[in-house]
């Protein structure tokens, strides 16, 4: 099936550092989602981006839809220990309808 | 307000059996989405209900089918078991076709031996 490029694969880091993870695509999507996923957990949504450039945040969290519409970027700002866990971007294409397609996952570890 | 729910938690099947997987979504919601997870992958699709029709499938043969009730619950079946399909199965649903906000259940794990 399709997915989206997700990158770095994984992120070891030290609590109380920023983090950045992307999102890309040889498509255009019209749609990003980003999702954080505990083990043995559903997704649970973080944040919906709707508009090329778009910039939204929530609380430590910050999304950004790609001008080209083929990417979209995180960005977690000090980071806790609760902030571990596997982060899916998720893209809708303009002929998708209700389809979301999911990125491979960047999985974080945040050290004490 | 309660989350989207899916029964049950874990589910063991032998090779050939079916399987039948639950969900029931949020209040007010209408659509109803099943995602393959198999273990250290990213999320594949399934199928997509409203209104109690199917609206889309992803690339899945057709012994991976459903439906969707009167109350917008969904169940999930799986004939003919093969070892491949033991995956985190997830439901999601959203509000209307419009919108594209997808809330996610915990999942059934569902184990093929």
């Amino acid at each position: 099936g399709q997915q989206l490029n997700q990158s770095p694969q994984s992120m070891f880091i030290q609590e109380g550092e920023d983090v950045s993870m992307n999102c890309t695509s040889s498509s255009i999507f019209n749609t990003w989602l980003w999702y954080k996923q505990d083990p043995g957990e559903g997704p649970v949504l973080l944040i919906a981006l709707y508009k090329a450039g778009e910039l939204t945040s929530n609380g430590r969290l910050t999304a950004q839809f790609g001008i080209t519409r083929k990417d979209s970027f995180l960005n977690i700002s000090a980071s806790i220990p609760s902030d571990v866990g596997i982060y899916f971007c998720a893209g809708r294409t303009a002929t998708g309808f209700q389809k979301l397609v999911f990125g491979t996952g960047t999985r974080l570890l945040v050290s004490p | 307000e309660a989350g989207v729910t899916q029964s049950p938690t874990h589910l063991i099947k032998t090779r050939g059996q079916q399987a039948t997987l639950r969900c029931s979504p949020i209040s007010g919601h209408t659509s109803v989405y099943w995602y393959q997870q198999a273990l250290g992958l990213g999320l594949q699709f399934l199928l997509w209900y409203d209104e109690g029709e199917e609206r889309n499938r992803g690339n899945f043969p057709p012994r991976f089918s459903g439906r969707q009730f009167p109350n917008y619950s969904s169940e999930l079946n799986v004939n003919a078991l093969e070892l491949e399909d033991s995956a985190l199965y997830l439901c999601a649903s959203s509000l209307a076709v419009s919108s594209y906000e997808q809330y996610f259940g915990p999942g059934t794990r569902l184990t093929v031996t």
